[in-house]
Order: C-alpha cells, then sequence, then structure tokens
C-alpha cells in the first residue's frame, strides 16, 4: 500500500504570515496517461467533517479561498496558506485518490496562530 | 443542495454488529462513488470502504477486510455500511462522503456529520 507522510506534525505561524505544509508519497501519484497527480487537501476544523482544498494537487476547489494554494510533483507535495488567517486554524490533511485503494490520508499537520 | 445525513452509529460490545446508513440528497446519487472514512477518538482520518455509483465495485481496508461490507440502494439515494465482529479499535467517528467527480475514486467533496461507533463492554 502507498504510505502517505506529513510535516511537521504542527505548526504555529503568526496572522499574515505564511504557512507552509510538506506531504511525501511512498510511490508516484503523478499519471503519465493524463500527466496528472492524484493528490488531495482537506481542512478539518474541530467537531466538523473535512473540508476539500484542493485536488489534482494544484486545483481549487470552488469557494476555497485563493491564499490556499497546492503544488509538487510525483512524491513531494506541498500545500501553502500565504497569509494565515484565524479561521485557518484546523488540521491539515493529504490524501492519495483513484487507481488501486486504499485511498490513504496522511497523519495530519495542525495549524495554529503563534 | 447537496445533503448526506449519516446515522446508526451506537454503543455496541465486543464482536457484535451494527449497521450504519447515510442518506443522501441534492444530487444524482446512483452517478457517484460513495466512501466510508473514519476517525478514531483524537486521531486522524482513516478511509475504511468506497464504492461505485452502480454498487458493482467495492473496495475495503485491510483494517476491516471480511468484516464490513458496504452496500447501496440507489432507489432509496441510501449508502450502508454494515459492520460486524466489531472490535475496540473500531471505536471512531463515521463520516460517508461523496466522490467529486463521477469517476469512482475521486476526492470526497461533501461530507456527513458523522456517526459515533463505541465498541466496549
Amino acid at each position: 500500500d502507498i504510505v502517505m507522510t506529513q510535516s511537521p506534525d504542527s505548526l504555529a505561524v503568526s496572522l499574515g504570515e505564511r504557512a507552509t505544509i510538506n506531504c511525501k508519497s511512498s510511490q508516484s501519484l503523478l499519471y503519465s496517461s493524463n500527466n496528472k497527480n492524484y493528490l488531495a487537501w482537506y481542512q478539518q476544523k474541530p467537531g466538523q467533517p473535512p473540508k476539500l482544498l484542493i485536488y489534482w494537487a494544484s486545483t481549487r476547489e470552488s469557494g476555497v479561498p485563493d491564499r490556499f494554494s497546492g503544488s509538487g510533483s510525483g512524491t513531494d507535495f506541498t500545500l501553502t496558506i500565504s497569509s494565515l488567517q484565524a479561521e485557518d486554524v484546523a488540521v491539515y490533511y493529504c490524501q492519495r485518490y483513484y487507481g488501486f485503494p486504499p485511498f490513504t490520508f496522511g497523519p495530519g499537520t495542525k495549524v495554529d496562530i503563534k | 443542495e447537496v445533503q448526506l445525513l449519516d446515522s446508526g452509529g451506537a454503543l455496541v460490545q465486543p464482536g457484535g454488529s451494527l449497521r450504519l446508513s447515510c442518506v443522501a440528497s441534492g444530487f444524482t446519487f446512483s452517478s457517484y462513488g460513495m466512501n466510508w472514512v473514519r476517525q478514531a477518538p483524537g486521531k486522524g482520518l482513516e478511509w475504511v470502504s468506497g464504492i461505485s455509483g452502480g454498487g458493482d465495485n467495492t473496495r475495503y481496508a485491510d483494517s476491516v477486510k471480511g468484516r464490513f461490507t458496504i452496500s447501496r440502494d440507489n432507489s432509496k439515494n441510501t449508502l450502508y455500511l454494515q459492520m460486524n465482529s466489531l472490535r475496540a479499535e473500531d471505536t471512531a467517528v463515521y463520516y460517508c462522503a461523496k466522490d467529486l467527480f463521477t469517476m469512482w475514486g475521486s476526492p470526497a467533496d461533501y461530507w456527513g456529520q458523522g456517526t459515533l461507533v463505541t465498541v466496549s463492554s
């Protein structure tokens, strides 16, 4: 099975500053047939279900603020919050999808305000 | 408006069984794959099982294979998870989640609020 890892486990960032979360896959998530990376990012706030932020590694879901961006390819990916807002405090997960299950999530990265 | 109403969670003894349900509305249910994702208390997300829109393809995490069965009734817009031989480590909030695209296995764009399953004697 593909293993997903994330770093750091947690980070604290000042309001308005940049937050960067890394996700690494044990196998490439880039499919040569369409040159797409099958990697998604979710945000989960306490007591709420996860919310889809990014898919295809860099495509923002409808309604997601443009301060959220995804990048990377193959096995290494990054979620960036360009200017952290108070409402961005949450746990962020990456997930591989398509191909053969399981559609594994990363262990999560907790983002707090410094 | 898309809505997923998951239910059926309860306190159950080890070795017992439970069936979760998820009633969907606001989209063409039969066109989309559906999933169950769980979250143990204070832990991360674990994909449990998925089923294609027509119900003819199913997949499971190794941790539940042979014990859990996912199914759907497209005439009732309802997703199910039959859980047998429950263990303490199955204790979690279980979420149903809808695939973003009609191609099975895409990321989940809508989630239920979750239903709590507690396995304890």
